[in-house]
């Protein structure tokens, strides 16, 4: 069975640090990965999208994929308490896929 | 504004009691898919729609139907509720769900007593 994991946490990180989330999946075949954030009882919410092996970086968020390790993660660079949600991975599996599979999602703490 | 649209927001049922959970776009996207997110479990698909009368199981879709019989609309039904399907329900749609991010709904708390 195809799967994407994450490590629940709580991830709790000090204001203006570096957060760091991780994510692996099964699939050697996996073509897209995406990153959504989700404030307690809200819908997720897109952050990043990468489709290729290396870094892409957008304001504070930078998403590192690496396609051989079956590895992509989600730094966040100066942490606020704003960023304080769970994070899901999610990854379109190969095989012709189109439809995304979602980690079970990390919780990022960011205290004052 | 470009949105997907669920109702009801909070809904609490018996068991047994057949309910409908809409849920509408206004984007004129093709896909279209039911998640359940329970505590831990992250978020599981019920249900997806790739187009009008295109529909296919997901995950976890015992004990629940879907229709497409018009693009913007994808309605979740459940025949009879029982308490293991109190959770916490997201309607979701995408132009291109392998390149494109998913718009969500607001989400739908069930709660079947």
């Amino acid at each position: 069975q195809k799967e994407v994991e994450q490590n629940s946490g709580p991830l709790s990180v000090p204001e203006g640090a570096i957060a760091s989330l991780n994510c692996t999946y099964s699939d050697r075949v996996s073509q897209s990965f995406f990153w959504y954030r989700q404030y307690s009882g809200k819908s997720p919410e897109l952050i990043m999208s990468i489709y290729s092996n290396g870094d892409k970086e957008d304001g504070r968020f930078t998403a590192q994929l690496n396609k051989a390790s079956q590895y992509v993660s989600l730094l966040i660079r100066d942490s606020q308490p704003s960023d304080s949600a769970t994070y899901l991975c999610a990854v379109i599996q190969g095989g012709g896929s189109y439809i995304p599979t979602f980690g079970r999602g990390t919780s990022l703490i960011v205290h004052p | 504004e470009a949105q997907v649209t669920q109702n009801p927001r909070y809904l609490i049922t018996v068991t047994g009691k057949k309910l409908t959970v809409t849920c509408s776009q206004n984007m004129n996207h093709e896909y279209m898919s039911w998640y359940r997110q329970d505590p831990g479990l992250g978020l599981r698909q019920i249900y997806y729609s790739m187009n009008v009368e295109v529909t296919d199981k997901g995950d976890v879709p015992e004990g629940y139907k879907v229709s497409r019989k018009e693009k913007r609309n994808f309605p979740l039904i459940l025949e009879s509720p029982s308490p293991n399907q109190t959770s916490l329900y997201f309607c979701a749609s995408s132009p291109q769900p392998n390149r494109e991010k998913l718009f969500f709904g607001s989400g739908t708390q069930l709660s079947v007593l």
